[in-house]
């Protein structure tokens, strides 16, 4: 059964510390794309990153970075230098092939506070 | 390109009642979501459609109907309310399944 645990529930740091966000994912198929989501304050869903099972290259994007091992089924997310714009809920999902079409699993989200 | 609106952003309801929210994308898109979330339990699948005429069950369908009469809309009803159905309901848009969803700015309904 596919599954994408998050167990870090809320994580509170100072401004300019790093700060890396858990995801562990289970699922059978081969073939699987792997995403994180924001949910900032103000409650929408926005879209960071999609990863493909077969892309093990760790991506950076400004102080956002991601870190994918297959090996242990993670796909980890590091904000450096973090802001108080970053105080958010971030959701880690997985799409794959299971139910006949690519259905997205969620995590329960952790919640990250970053005081000035 | 607004992307993926949704109607009305909130709504309060009493047990029994009706309602149907509306959602839209104006990306082509082929594939759209229902999705409900909850406090700790991040966000479920309610029902999907993978293309206009079409739609299926998600993880948690019941107590909800939709329909997919033309492409960019995609319409959830709840026919008698109830108070486990309060809740924020985002809906979704992709490609195809397995691309990256795009989602709407949420409904918050409560149901008293």
């Amino acid at each position: 059964a596919q599954k994408v645990t998050q167990a870090q529930t809320e994580i509170s740091v100072v401004e300019k510390e790093d700060v890396t966000l858990d995801c562990v994912y289970e699922t059978r198929d081969t073939t699987y794309y792997l995403f994180w989501y924001k949910q900032p304050p103000s409650g929408e869903l926005v879209f960071l990153i999609r990863r493909n099972s077969f892309d093990e290259q760790n991506e950076i994007s400004g102080r956002y970075s991601w870190n994918f091992q297959k090996s242990t089924s993670s796909f980890n997310f590091t904000i450096t230098a973090s802001q108080v714009v970053d105080s958010a809920v971030y959701f880690c999902a997985l799409s794959d092939g299971s139910g006949g079409y690519n259905k997205l699993i969620f995590g329960a989200g952790t919640r990250l506070a970053v005081h000035p | 390109n607004a992307g993926v609106t949704q109607t009305p952003k909130f709504r309060v309801l009493k047990t029994g009642q009706s309602m149907t929210l509306l959602c839209a994308q104006d990306m082509n898109h082929e594939y759209m979501y229902w999705y409900r979330q909850d406090p700790g339990m991040g966000l479920r699948l309610i029902h999907y459609s993978v293309g206009e005429g079409t739609t299926a069950k998600g993880e948690v369908p019941d107590g909800y109907n939709v329909s997919r009469l033309k492409k960019q809309n995609f319409l959830l009803g709840l026919e008698s309310a109830a108070p486990s159905q309060t809740s924020v309901y985002f809906c979704a848009s992709s490609t195809q399944g397995a691309d990256t969803q795009y989602f709407g700015p949420g409904t918050r309904l409560t149901v008293l």
